[in-house]
């Protein structure tokens, strides 16, 4: 079935670069995402990429995606405090995400002052 | 953001007794989701509609039922509860021309 990898944990210090990684192993994905998660709230829509895109920048945030190592990135630049939280991968598979998506577990963003 | 809203936010019930969570969109999206969220395993998706009275199981279906008999809300009913089911749920819209999902704050569901 689909699966979605990421890493548990990451730390970084503040004013470096975040880059969270992610596999998917569904190669009909037409969209994939990312999406954060603070403490006690809902999942709030960061960014995401169209399949047939192998990069796409919105202010601090930069997705890369490799298709052929299904292998999905993102960095976010100049890391700030606010930037602690759990950030979720997920996939829409074939269906476009008309049938649910397909998370990661999600990966704990750790800013060290 | 997204009009979306959960409710209960909160809940606490006994083991065996029946639990319906709302969600009610101001979005007017065709596509609405329950997901569940619990350490270890992420969000993973229970059930979708894909519009009034269409809807169909997700991954972990089991033990849940879900209702929508209109665009803005989305029922979803835990018939004898368990506490395997406590968890938080999380309802989500969707637009497939736009393949974006919106979530709401989520329901604290501690089933004893």
């Amino acid at each position: 079935g689909e699966d979605v990898e990421q890493s548990l944990f990451l730390s970084v210090r503040e004013g470096d670069s975040s880059v969270i990684n992610c596999t998917y192993t569904d190669s009909s994905s037409t969209y994939l995402y990312w999406y954060k998660q603070e403490p006690g709230a809902g999942l709030q829509l960061l960014t995401y990429i169209f399949s047939n895109m192998d990069m796409k920048q919105d202010q601090r945030l930069t997705v890369l995606l490799n298709k052929k190592d299904k292998h999905l990135s993102l960095r976010i630049a100049d890391t700030q405090t606010g930037d602690s939280a759990i950030y979720f991968c997920a996939e829409s598979g074939s269906g476009g995400g008309a049938d649910g998506l397909t998370f990661g577990k999600g990966t704990h963003l750790i800013i060290q002052p | 953001d997204a009009g979306i809203t959960q409710s209960p936010r909160h809940k606490v019930t006994e083991t065996g007794t029946p639990v319906t969570l709302r969600c009610h969109q101001t979005e007017n999206h065709r596509y609405m989701y329950w997901y569940r969220q619990d350490p270890g395993h992420g969000l993973r998706l229970i059930h979708y509609s894909y519009g009034v009275k269409d809807t169909d199981k997700g991954e972990v279906s089991d033990g849940y039922s879900v209702s929508r008999s209109k665009t803005e809300d989305f029922l979803l009913t835990l018939e004898s509860a368990t506490s395997s089911q406590t968890s938080v749920y999380f309802c989500a819209i969707g637009d497939r021309l736009n393949t974006e999902a919106f979530f709401g704050q989520g329901t604290r569901l501690t089933v004893v």
